[in-house]
């Protein structure tokens, strides 16, 4: 069945530094999203991506899809203590019903 | 967008018990899904929530055990029935299917432990 990975599964960083994580489907998306899980919360939609080698920026998250809709990296810039947080993407399944999510990166942003 | 409300939002309970989990939305919504997440895990889809026919369930999911009401367009139920501590996660509805420009909306969750 369809699969979406992500790696790392974990990233420590200190607060400045970038961080990126990677997001791979065994299968071709229509779509991308991405969400965003603070510790004891829910998950909170961040972006879509759409369109083949798509770039969206917000703030100091950059988001880009893969010209095959296959991959998608998320990258932040200078790294707060607000950023900390699992970071999941997700792509529909294969009817288009519902979301297949990845298994999340985990961030740890040391001040 | 939507705003769900679900509850509790927190129970302990004792094994072999049933706990059923109510889910609201503020707007009417063909779909809504539950989720499953396990401590530091991602989701896992338990089962589609149609309304006016039977749930549809993920493999390893069974409705004996997770059996979903849903009475409305607006409003699920979730029961985890007869608890083993295995059972201890949190438990997610969601509505928003994975089409173009649609995006999911969580409820805040039900951290269960069963003890």
């Amino acid at each position: 069945g369809q699969q979406v990975m992500q790696i790392p599964q974990y990233q420590h960083v200190q607060e400045g530094e970038d961080f990126t994580t990677y997001c791979n489907s065994s299968t071709t998306l229509s779509n991308i999203q991405w969400y965003k899980q603070r510790p004891g919360g829910h998950p909170v939609f961040l972006i879509q991506l759409v369109k083949s080698g798509e770039v969206k920026k917000q703030k100091r998250l950059t988001f880009q899809f893969g010209e095959a809709k296959k991959n998608s990296s998320l990258h932040i810039t200078a790294t707060q203590t607000t950023d900390v947080g699992t970071y999941f993407c997700a792509g529909p399944d294969n009817y288009g019903q519902n979301f297949v999510f990845g298994p999340g990166t985990r961030l740890s942003v040391l001040p | 967008s939507a705003v769900i409300s679900q509850k509790p939002s927190r129970d302990i309970c004792q094994r072999g018990t049933s706990l059923t989990i109510q889910c609201q939305v503020d707007s009417q919504v063909t779909m809504m899904f539950w989720y499953r997440q396990q401590p530091g895990q991602s989701l896992t889809l338990i089962a589609t929530a149609n309304q006016g026919s039977e749930a549809t369930y993920e493999s390893g999911f069974v409705i004996d055990k997770f059996p979903i009401s849903r009475p409305n367009l607006t409003f699920s139920t979730l029961t985890v029935s007869n608890m083993s501590p295995e059972d201890s996660s949190i438990y997610l509805c969601s509505v928003g299917t994975g089409g173009e420009n649609t995006e999911a909306f969580f409820g805040q969750g039900t951290r269960l432990t069963v003890v």
